[in-house]
Parts: C-alpha cells; structure tokens; sequence
C-alpha cells in the first residue's frame, strides 16, 4: 500500500473552492509529519507551493496566492491542500510529499478540472 | 536569478548507463540540497534521491539503491545523476530540484531532461 493516496481527479467550478486530500497510510500518523504540496501543469516541472505541519509550522511558497492553504484532518490521516475561489488557470495535477523512512515519498497525484 | 539548467535528451538501449547534468547558478551551489525526480509520460513524481553539494553526501531511495549514482563538481556548480542497467521502464523525464537541508520546500525545478531507453 502506498505511503500516500490521493484522488486521481477532482472537478469543481469557477469561483468555488476545492479540498484535495492525501491520505497517508495506515499505522503513520498525520500529526507530526509535515506535508508539501506542488503544482504541475502540463509540459512544466512541478510548483512548490506550501508546507503544512500545524497553524505555527507551515510555508507559502514564493508568489504563491493566499488563496492556497493547508491543513490536516486527524479524523481522517489526511493532509489537505484547500484551493478558494478556484480559476481555471488551477487547473493542472497536485501531488502532496513527506519525508517517510529516509525517502521523499509523493502521492499519485490529484488531476484538477476548472469547470 | 536562481537557475537549475539540465542537459538535453538522452536516447540509451537497454543495460546501458545515462549521465544527467544540472548547473546551479543564482545562489551559493553548495548552500542548497539537490534532489532527483523522475516522471514517466503520464504518470506521477517518483524520487530516486539527494546530495548535498557541500559535503558530497548523498541518500537514494531504496529501489534504485545500486544503480544510482549522485555526485558535484562545485567547481562549475553542476551536479549529476548517474542511472546504470536501464530499462525500458526508466524512460523518463529526469528532475533535479533544488531544497534546503531537511526540508521539502523544493522551490526551483531544472527544466527536465527526457531519458528514453529503446532497443
């Protein structure tokens, strides 16, 4: 089973807001790990766009909108990247990363269509 | 501007070996962490490992542990990854990806290099 598993899309309209999941596996808890989330549009390297651990330990990235966020849900082991007031230019794949047993492990990535 | 600039496409058959650069300029080179992410067409992020140009040291991901080498030249800030006994399922677009030690902010990508392995 994989460390981390994210939906494999998610669609949402204009001007709403979309919550992508990851949820890591079973018996790893969420609370301490620091999760990252990247952006990938097509033809492009990825987009490091935030780190979430708490509300006191979290990063934007560089020129990132505030309208990116992360949280966590312990109910559910999951880390979220929450997207406000969504534009089609968001629309692109989203992977979430943590540091797990000495290696970066990534999630299979969220496909995201602006509709 | 910090700039991660990686060499061209590579073409290699089956068992052979690919040599992928990335030159670092904008920032200290040895002040930032290098990581290496591969993606197959249409597939997700996969990490084979890090270096950090300073020391040299490096850590692989466990499944290519053997057939992965990372190393620098500080002298032209570049550095490299070295991926032997390809197979067909190591075509990829190669990533380096450059971090601060013991973390995962990494914020500036090279632009990709495209390994193809074929007979």
């Amino acid at each position: 089973q994989a460390v981390l598993t994210q939906p494999s899309s998610l669609s949402a309209s204009p001007g709403a807001s979309a919550s992508l999941t990851c949820t890591l596996r079973s018996g790893i808890n969420v609370g301490t790990y620091m999760i990252y989330w990247f952006q990938q549009k097509p033809g492009s390297p990825p987009q490091f766009l935030l780190n979430y651990r708490s509300d006191s330990d979290k990063k934007q990235g560089s020129g990132v909108p505030s309208r990116f966020s992360g949280s966590k849900d312990a109910s559910a082991n999951a880390g979220i990247l929450l997207i406000s007031g969504l534009q089609s230019e968001d629309e692109a794949d989203y992977y979430c990363m943590m540091w797990h047993s000495s290696t970066w492990e990534f999630g299979g990535g969220t496909k995201l269509t602006v509709l | 501007q910090v700039q991660l600039v990686q060499s061209g496409a590579e073409v290699k058959k089956p068992g052979a070996s690919v040599k992928v650069s990335c030159k670092a300029s904008g920032y200290i080179f040895t002040s930032y962490d290098i990581n290496w992410v591969r993606q197959a067409t249409g597939q997700g992020l996969e990490w084979l490992g890090w270096m950090d140009p300073k020391s040299g040291n490096t850590g692989y991901a466990r499944k290519f542990q053997g057939r992965v080498t990372m190393t620098r030249d500080t002298s032209i800030n570049t550095a490299y990854m070295e991926l032997s006994s390809l197979k067909s399922d190591d075509t990829a677009v190669y990533y380096c990806a450059r971090n601060p030690s013991f973390t995962g902010d990494f914020e500036y990508w090279g632009q990709g290099a495209l390994v193809t392995v074929s007979s």
